[in-house]
Order: structure tokens, then C-alpha cells, then sequence
């Protein structure tokens, strides 16, 4: 049973546009949502990250938008480039130390 | 400050033979923390360990798979008698356990295990 549902699987934006990802989740006991952003073959960096008594955080050109009645989160890319062409993954914190991770979403930034 | 280191990079192992993926966290850190990921799929959380302690280990199959970071040296994941559905990127995460950021997990760039 997926605890993260991350929409949508692919991404294509034109370079200079908004790049929106979103995430559902179920379980109020989540505590803190953090983004990752991960380039072929290396590891997942963490991006930014909220947590659930914040309804936005905004850090550069990324932007967490949160709505804790909905139990949704989304990660705003503006003014999207081609090196942000990654594959993305909201995650979700429970009792500390257990991170569930969506399915992830491969953004295509094109020139 | 180097960051999480994980090796080998790439393992190949036959049906049947055993694998040791390695895991040194970033300096200062005491959690260690693995995951799986498939490919096409997210990361799926397997097991957590504090030096010389798993404290969460509900994702690891029950068997074959066991996982250990010892007092010294570097936290290792031991998957015996591999078999084809095995084959995945294995991450490694730390995470300090102290402080401001003590939950925030840092990831080491993978080992690509492929059983043939």
C-alpha cells in the first residue's frame, strides 16, 4: 500500500516554465515533507522541505506548497532550465526516522 | 566533509553467491539508514541502524538479508544466496541523530547490484 502517491510520473516543461509535482498522503502522523531531487546514477539530494504547520516555503526557484486538510503537497519549479531535468521524490517523515517515499517523477526540462 | 560514501559502485554477483554492499556516513553521524530502489520505482525504506543497533528493521525480507554498523568501520548490508529479483540500487542514508537537523538524511550515490 503506497503512503505516498506522487503524480504525475513524467514531466515535460519548456525552459522558463512552472514545473509542478504533487503528493497525496493518508497518514496524519506524518510530521515533516521533505523533496529530493535525483541525476542518473548518483544518489537523492535533498531539495526543500515543510512541515505541516507552514502552508508554503519558498527557497530560490522552489517552492513547497502544503494543505494539510487536503493531505496534499506540491513542489513548485519557476523559471524551470534544463539542468533541473531530474527525476523528483516527495517523501514523507513518520516517529522520526521513517521515510516513505512517492513513486517519483521524472522532469524534462526542454530548451 | 566528504558526504556518504558507498562502495562498490557496481557488483555483479551469479544466482546463488553472496552479496556486501558497504556504507560509511557522513563524519559525525550516527544513523545509518537503507533503501531500495527499483528501477522506474521510488526508494522503499529497509532498515535502520544506530551503531551497533538495528532499531527498525520492517522493510528487510526476512530472509537473506541482514544489515549490521559496527562500533568501528563502515555499516554493511549482507544479502546471501542472491537471487534475480534482487538486482536494484541499494541507497545508503545518514542522518547525525543530534541537533537542529537530527532526522535529515544524507544519501551516498548507490551500489547497482545486477545478479545475472
Amino acid at each position: 500500500q503506497q503512503q505516498v502517491k506522487q503524480s504525475p510520473q513524467s514531466l515535460i516543461v519548456q525552459k522558463g516554465g512552472i514545473s509542478i509535482i504533487n503528493c497525496a498522503y493518508e497518514n496524519t502522523a506524518f510530521d515533516y515533507f521533505p523533496w529530493y531531487q535525483q541525476f542518473p546514477g548518483k544518489g537523492p539530494a535533498l531539495l526543500i522541505a515543510i512541515r505541516p504547520d507552514v502552508s508554503e516555503k519558498k527557497e530560490g526557484r522552489f517552492t513547497i506548497s502544503f494543505n494539510k486538510s487536503a493531505k496534499q503537497f506540491s513542489l513548485h519549479i519557476m523559471d524551470s532550465q534544463p539542468g533541473d531535468s531530474a527525476t523528483y521524490f516527495c517523501a514523507a517523515r513518520y516517529n522520526f526516522n521513517k521515510f516513505y517515499f512517492g513513486s517519483g517523477t521524472k522532469l524534462n526540462v526542454k530548451p | 566533509n566528504a558526504g556518504v560514501m558507498q562502495n562498490p559502485r557496481h557488483l555483479v554477483r551469479r544466482r546463488g553467491q553472496e552479496a556486501r554492499l558497504r556504507c560509511s556516513p557522513m563524519k559525525g553521524h550516527s544513523h545509518v539508514y537503507w533503501y531500495r530502489q527499483l528501477p522506474e520505482e521510488g526508494l522503499k525504506f529497509m532498515v535502520y541502524l544506530q551503531k551497533e543497533n538495528i532499531i527498525d528493521e520492517s522493510g528487510m525480507p526476512k530472509e537473506r538479508f541482514s544489515a549490521e554498523f559496527p562500533k568501528e568501520g563502515p555499516s554493511i548490508l549482507r544479502i546471501q544466496q542472491v537471487v534475480r529479483g534482487d538486482s536494484a540500487a541499494y541507497f545508503c542514508a545518514s542522518s547525525p541523530g543530534w541537533g537542529p537537523g537530527l532526522y535529515e538524511q544524507y544519501f551516498g550515490p548507490g551500489t547497482r547490484l545486477t545478479v545475472t
